[in-house]
C-alpha cells in the first residue's frame, strides 16, 4: 500500500502564508490522484475544503487554494487567520482504493 | 442541502459484529459513489470502504485492515449506505464517518464504535 506524506507541523504568523505539501511513496502525485485536502478542528468532523487538486466547496475559504507543485500536490493558506489553526490532511487515490496523509498540524502564531 | 447521518455505534466485544448505516439526503443517492472513513482516539484518518454507484458498476474497494471482515452495501431506493463489520477486533474502535462524493466530498458528523470486552 502506498504512504502518503505531510509535513507533521507548520506555524504560521497571522495574516501570513504557508504550504502544505503531501507526497507519494509511488512516485510523482498527479491529478490522477485526485487530491483531497481536509480541515479537521479538535472534536469535530472533518471537512472538505479542496477536491481533484484545486477546487473548492462553497464553504471554503478564498484563501486556500490547491495545486501540485515539485510533484507533490500542495495547499497554500495566505493571509493566515486563528481560526484556520487545526490538523489538515491530504487524501490521494490509487485506482479506487483510497490513502491518507498523517495530517499536519497547523499553529497560527 | 447535502445531509449525511451515521447511526448503529456502540460497544460492541470483540468477535462480534455491528452494522453502521449512513442516511442521505440533499441529492440524488444513486447517482453518486460512497466512502467510509474512520478516525481511532486521538489518530489521523483512515479510509475504509468505497463503494461506485450503479451506473459505474457499483464497484467495491476496502482497506487491508478490513478487507475480507467488513461489507459495504447501499440501499438505493432507502438512500442509505451500509457497512457490515464482522470479527471485530479492538484495534477497530474508532469513530466511523460516511462520505459521499457530490460535487466535492460531504462528510456525515460520525458514530463511534468502541470495540472491548
Amino acid at each position: 500500500q502506498a504512504v502518503v506524506t505531510q509535513e507533521p507541523s507548520l506555524t504560521v504568523s497571522p495574516g501570513g502564508t504557508v504550504t502544505l505539501t503531501c507526497g507519494s511513496s509511488t512516485g510523482a502525485v498527479t491529478s490522477g490522484h485526485y487530491p483531497y485536502w481536509f480541515q479537521q478542528k479538535p472534536g469535530q468532523a472533518p471537512r472538505t475544503l479542496i477536491y481533484d487538486t484545486s477546487n473548492k466547496h462553497s464553504w471554503t475559504p478564498a484563501r486556500f487554494s490547491g495545486s501540485l507543485l515539485g510533484g507533490k500536490a500542495a495547499l497554500t493558506l495566505s493571509g493566515a487567520q486563528p481560526e484556520d489553526e487545526a490538523e489538515y490532511y491530504c487524501f490521494l487515490s490509487y485506482g479506487g482504493a483510497g490513502v491518507f496523509g498523517g495530517g499536519t498540524k497547523l499553529t497560527v502564531l | 442541502e447535502v445531509q449525511l447521518v451515521e447511526s448503529g455505534g456502540g460497544l460492541v466485544q470483540p468477535g462480534r459484529s455491528l452494522r453502521l448505516s449512513c442516511t442521505a439526503s440533499g441529492f440524488t443517492f444513486g447517482d453518486y459513489a460512497m466512502s467510509w472513513f474512520r478516525q481511532a482516539p486521538g489518530k489521523g484518518l483512515e479510509w475504509v470502504s468505497f463503494i461506485k454507484s450503479k451506473a459505474f458498476g457499483g464497484t467495491i474497494e476496502y482497506a487491508a485492515s478490513v478487507k475480507g471482515r467488513f461489507t459495504i452495501s447501499r440501499d438505493d431506493s432507502k438512500s442509505i449506505a451500509y457497512l457490515q463489520m464482522n470479527s471485530l477486533k479492538t484495534e477497530d474502535t474508532a469513530m466511523y464517518y460516511c462520505g459521499v462524493y457530490y460535487r466535492g466530498l460531504y462528510w456525515g458528523h460520525g458514530t463511534l464504535v468502541t470495540v472491548s470486552s
